[in-house]
C-alpha cells in the first residue's frame, strides 16, 4: 500500500524562476489537497480537487500559483516567478470521500521543501 | 478570528508520563470534526485521532485519547504513557464539511519526551 507520495523532496530556485511540484495521491482516493507550511506554523490551505475539478482555491493563492490534476490522478502544483516569500513546505493530501462527511481523514505526503535564493 | 487555537507551543513530559495537549476551536456549525495529527521531523503529517461534533463518547486510539468538551469548545490530545517516539510537533485540526472542504491547522505545539 502506496501512500501520498511528492517529487522533489528539496527544491533549491533562484527568485524569479518557475518550479513545479508532482503529487502522487493514493490511487483510490478522489479528493487531493495541496497546502503550504512555513516555519513554525500550521499548514495552510491552498486549492483542493475532487477527481479532475478544482473546487476551491484559497484568497492567498496568487495568480503566480496554478495547480492542475489531468485524469483526476496525480497533480501538480507550479509557481511561476518565485520570491522569496515563497519559501515554505508545500504538502500535499489526498482523501476518499462521498459528498460532505465531517470524518474526511487527509493522508499527507512529505512535502516539498523550496528555497527561493 | 483564529479557526484553532494551541496556546502551548512548546511542552515537555517524562518518558511513561501522560500529557495533554490543549485546542480550541470556533466555529457556529453543529456538524464539523476535529482531528489531531502528529509531525515528525520528517515532515509527513500523521493522522492520531478523529472526534465528529456529534459524537457523545471521546474517542480513542490506542495511548491516544481526545477530551472533547463541546460547550468550551476545546478538544484536547491526551498521550498516555509518552515514548521518547512521540516527541514531535502536534496540530489540531477543524473541518467544517458544510462551509468549504478546508481543513483548518492549529500552529501546533512541539511535544519533547524526556528519558
Amino acid at each position: 500500500d502506496t501512500g501520498v507520495s511528492q517529487d522533489p523532496r528539496h527544491k533549491i530556485t533562484k527568485r524569479g524562476q518557475n518550479v513545479t511540484f508532482r503529487c502522487d495521491p493514493i490511487s483510490e482516493h478522489n479528493r487531493l489537497y495541496w497546502y503550504r507550511q512555513t516555519l513554525g506554523q500550521g499548514p495552510e490551505f491552498l486549492t483542493y480537487f475532487q477527481n479532475e475539478a478544482q473546487l476551491e482555491k484559497s484568497r492567498l493563492l496568487s495568480d503566480r500559483f496554478s495547480a492542475e490534476r489531468p485524469k483526476g490522478s496525480f497533480s501538480t502544483l507550479e509557481i511561476q516567478r518565485t520570491e522569496q516569500g515563497d519559501s515554505a513546505m508545500y504538502l500535499c493530501a489526498s482523501s476518499f470521500t462521498r459528498g460532505s462527511a465531517t470524518n474526511e481523514k487527509l493522508f499527507f505526503g512529505s512535502g516539498t521543501q523550496l528555497s527561493v535564493l | 478570528a483564529q479557526k484553532i487555537t494551541q496556546t502551548q507551543p512548546g511542552m515537555f513530559v517524562q518518558e511513561k508520563e501522560a500529557v495533554t495537549l490543549d485546542c480550541t476551536y470556533d466555529t457556529s456549525d453543529q456538524s464539523y470534526g476535529l482531528f489531531w495529527y502528529k509531525q515528525p521531523s520528517s515532515g509527513e503529517m500523521i493522522f492520531l485521532i478523529y472526534q465528529g461534533s456529534y459524537d457523545e463518547q471521546n474517542a480513542t486510539e490506542g495511548r491516544y485519547s481526545l477530551n472533547f468538551q463541546k460547550a468550551r469548545k476545546s478538544a484536547n490530545l491526551v498521550i498516555s504513557a509518552s515514548q521518547l517516539g512521540d516527541s514531535a510537533m502536534y496540530f489540531c485540526a477543524m473541518r467544517e464539511p458544510y462551509t468549504g472542504n478546508q481543513f483548518y491547522f492549529g500552529t501546533g505545539t512541539s511535544l519533547t519526551v524526556i528519558p
